[in-house]
């Protein structure tokens, strides 16, 4: 296994377009996290899954945000109407519950909002 | 969830060990600490994680005394490719309602030459 991959590295967009990234997490996990990072901060957590089950979402994550995990393999995350303040490093994390709990996260997609 | 306290920044020289302290006052019972790593542009890297004592892996050495309060990161002989930001966390790594991780600002570790 080659670890998480998120898809695109990075992305420009004008304010007011929507975006999707997707993130694939580490095949046999069954917890999925993304997490929002800016400059100079550590990573906020935004939401998880288990499995297909959407768990717990930030206030964070406002009503232009939105993700999904079909089939509780891979993750989407859409931002709907951009706005210059979501530029930042969206990083997807996947663990396995059975033991300690690890999370293990991808390279992050940057995404800058012009 | 326990807040944890690190210093900012730390500056070493190549071959010099290193130790990074967090204070975590408020730890809870079942909370472990847990240290990651993250270089510019890249997600956060699992590094260590320990309850009690001393855990010791091929990268670092976690030092947590007695009363948990707080832990040291030990990282031996560092190299240029360690520069990088640190942070410690805590949290029940057991499962739970959710184990999202919460992150401070970490320690940023400069090595120099």
């Amino acid at each position: 296994d080659t670890g998480v991959s998120q898809d695109p590295r990075h992305k420009i967009t004008k304010r007011g377009q929507n975006v999707t990234f997707r993130c694939d997490p580490i095949s046999e996990h069954n917890r999925l996290y993304w997490y929002r990072q800016t400059l100079g901060q550590g990573p906020e957590f935004l939401t998880y899954f288990q499995n297909e089950a959407q768990l717990e979402k930030s206030r964070l994550l406002s009503d232009r945000f939105s993700a999904e995990r079909p089939k509780g393999s891979f993750s989407t995350l859409e931002i709907q109407r951009t706005e210059q303040g979501d530029s930042a490093m969206y990083l997807c994390a996947s663990s396995w519950t059975r033991d300690r709990e690890t999370q293990y996260f991808g390279p992050g997609t940057r995404l800058l909002v012009l | 969830l326990a807040k944890t306290t690190q210093p900012i920044s730390m500056d070493s020289y190549e071959g010099q060990e290193v130790n990074i302290t967090c204070s975590h006052n408020n730890i809870a019972t079942n909370d472990y600490i847990t240290w990651y790593q993250q270089f510019p542009s890249q997600g956060p890297r699992f590094i260590i994680q320990g309850y009690k004592t001393k855990v010791t892996n091929e990268v670092a050495s976690l030092f947590i005394p007695a009363d948990r309060k707080s832990s040291t990161l030990s990282l031996p002989r560092v190299s240029l490719s360690d520069t990088a930001v640190y942070y410690c966390l805590v949290g029940d790594v057991y499962g739970g309602a959710t184990n999202k991780l919460i992150f401070g600002t970490g320690t940023l570790l400069a090595v120099q030459p």
